[in-house]
């Protein structure tokens, strides 16, 4: 089992509608939890990130955490072309020394 | 105020072949990286350095080299070069939450 796990996409979700990633994990010691966002031939970019269970809410932008069930997602509401990309789920680890990152979902939002 | 940057952004090197790739951060970040990605693989761990004087093994380490030359400083060495190194390779510094920022990247070629 991957430490971090994302389904790969593509998925794709029409303009103006909720897109809705999700990840899971398998360490259950885990502490932090982020979103990255990375256009094609770029390099990522932090989103944001949550530490607690629940919700957090920034912007159009929402990442819920469920540490019982191990994932966390990321929504995003109102979604605009420019938000086409991939999402990177990453988590800092219970070893605390170094970030895992899932493989991505790419994320097309046709107009 | 530059974050990170790396050098160089393009590279083109024949098997056997030796090279440094460069990275330093102005954010007086402990923490350094450096990943590759391939295609569909999203972010492999090659090395890190917790602290300046540390460096460990990430997730595919073999036929890589690092030097902390400094806490700016954090440079990846390919000693003989294969094309199963073909790849972007990303350098990222982390604020002591986690958060990673990362240099622009360098696309390798080895034929």
């Amino acid at each position: 089992q991957k430490e971090v796990e994302q389904n790969s996409g593509p998925l794709s979700v029409p303009e103006g509608a909720i897109a809705s990633l999700n990840c899971t994990y398998s360490d259950r010691g885990s502490q932090s939890f982020f979103w990255y966002r990375q256009y094609s031939g770029k390099s990522p970019e932090l989103i944001m990130f949550i530490y607690s269970n629940g919700d957090k809410e920034d912007g159009r932008f929402t990442a819920q955490l469920n540490k019982a069930s191990q994932y966390v997602s990321l929504l995003i509401r109102d979604s605009q072309p420019s938000d086409s990309a991939t999402y990177l789920c990453a988590l800092w680890g219970s070893s605390a020394s170094k970030i895992i990152f899932g493989s991505g979902t790419r994320l097309s939002i046709r107009p | 105020n530059a974050g990170v940057t790396q050098t160089p952004k393009f590279q083109v090197l024949k098997t056997g072949q030796s090279m440094t790739l460069q990275c330093a951060q102005d954010m007086n970040h402990n923490s350094m990286y450096w990943y590759r990605q391939d295609p569909g693989m999203g972010l492999r761990l090659i090395y890190y350095s917790a602290s300046e004087g540390t460096t460990d093994k990430g997730e595919v380490p073999n036929g890589y080299n690092v030097s902390r030359l400094n806490k700016r400083e954090f440079s990846l060495r390919l000693e003989s070069a294969a094309p199963s190194q073909t790849s972007v390779y990303f350098c990222a510094s982390s604020d002591p939450g986690g958060t990673q920022y990362f240099g622009p990247g360098t696309r390798l070629t080895v034929l």
